[in-house]
């Protein structure tokens, strides 16, 4: 089976903009979460979806935004990018969600906001 | 917020040894994972331990719970240079369907 994967693995954008990020589930999988690390705050979870609909989300403004379709694939998008946004995007995915199962994980989106 | 901490924040030994990390968290769990990240790339799944279990073995890995004293522990026995990475416990709640929420992570450092 293919792994999680998540494009585009870099990003550069600059404060003002907004960016949308990609991820494929392994085939199969219905839940998708999405993941912000940064080296002061860690591992923040942002959001998880399941058979398209939003089932938990994190304690992020309201300009992260997430969605998933019909096939489990799943976008997230930031709009009005801020320097604090700089950060590496993780998303996750597995067949029940993270309270039944382990989660497996995409490489990961780089994003860097000057 | 952190549910996690893990213990130490960074450790470094001698290929051959064990390594042993600490996981405390704060509230009641469903289960327990642990995590190993390599230099900032994805997380690679180790271990899910349930709430209602006390030890699991996986190759060279030893994971157990203790739900009393809230805390888990990750042993790698004979580690490899390949162990060195950043290891994270995560834990759900036990409060219906949560997110995973991650600690800041112990830095092994495996020295050939």
């Amino acid at each position: 089976k293919a792994g999680v994967t998540q494009t585009p693995r870099y990003l550069i954008k600059t404060r003002g903009q907004q960016v949308t990020l990609s991820c494929s589930p392994i085939s199969g999988h219905r839940s998708v979460s999405w993941y912000q690390q940064t080296p002061g705050q860690g591992l923040q979870f942002l959001f998880e979806y399941f058979s398209e609909t939003q089932r938990n989300k994190g304690n992020f403004p309201g300009r992260f935004s997430g969605r998933q379709f019909s096939n489990s694939r799943s976008e997230m998008n930031v709009s009005t990018l801020e320097l604090g946004d700089s950060a590496l995007y993780l998303c996750a995915s597995s067949s029940q969600g993270p309270s039944y199962n382990e989660q497996f994980f995409g490489p990961g989106t780089r994003l860097t906001v000057l | 917020s952190q549910q996690g901490e893990e213990d130490p924040q960074a450790l470094s030994i001698q290929e051959g040894e064990n390594a042993t990390m600490n996981c405390s968290y704060k509230t009641s769990i469903n289960n327990l994972q642990w995590y190993r990240q390599n230099s900032g790339r994805g997380l690679v799944h180790l271990i899910l331990i349930r709430s209602n279990e006390r030890e699991k073995h996986s190759g060279r890995l030893r994971v157990t719970l203790d739900t009393s004293k809230k805390s888990s522990s990750l042993l790698i026995t004979a580690s490899r240079a390949a162990d060195t990475a950043s290891y994270f416990c995560a834990t759900t709640s036990n409060s219906g369907n949560t997110p995973l929420v991650f600690g800041k992570g112990t830095r092994l450092s495996v020295i050939a």
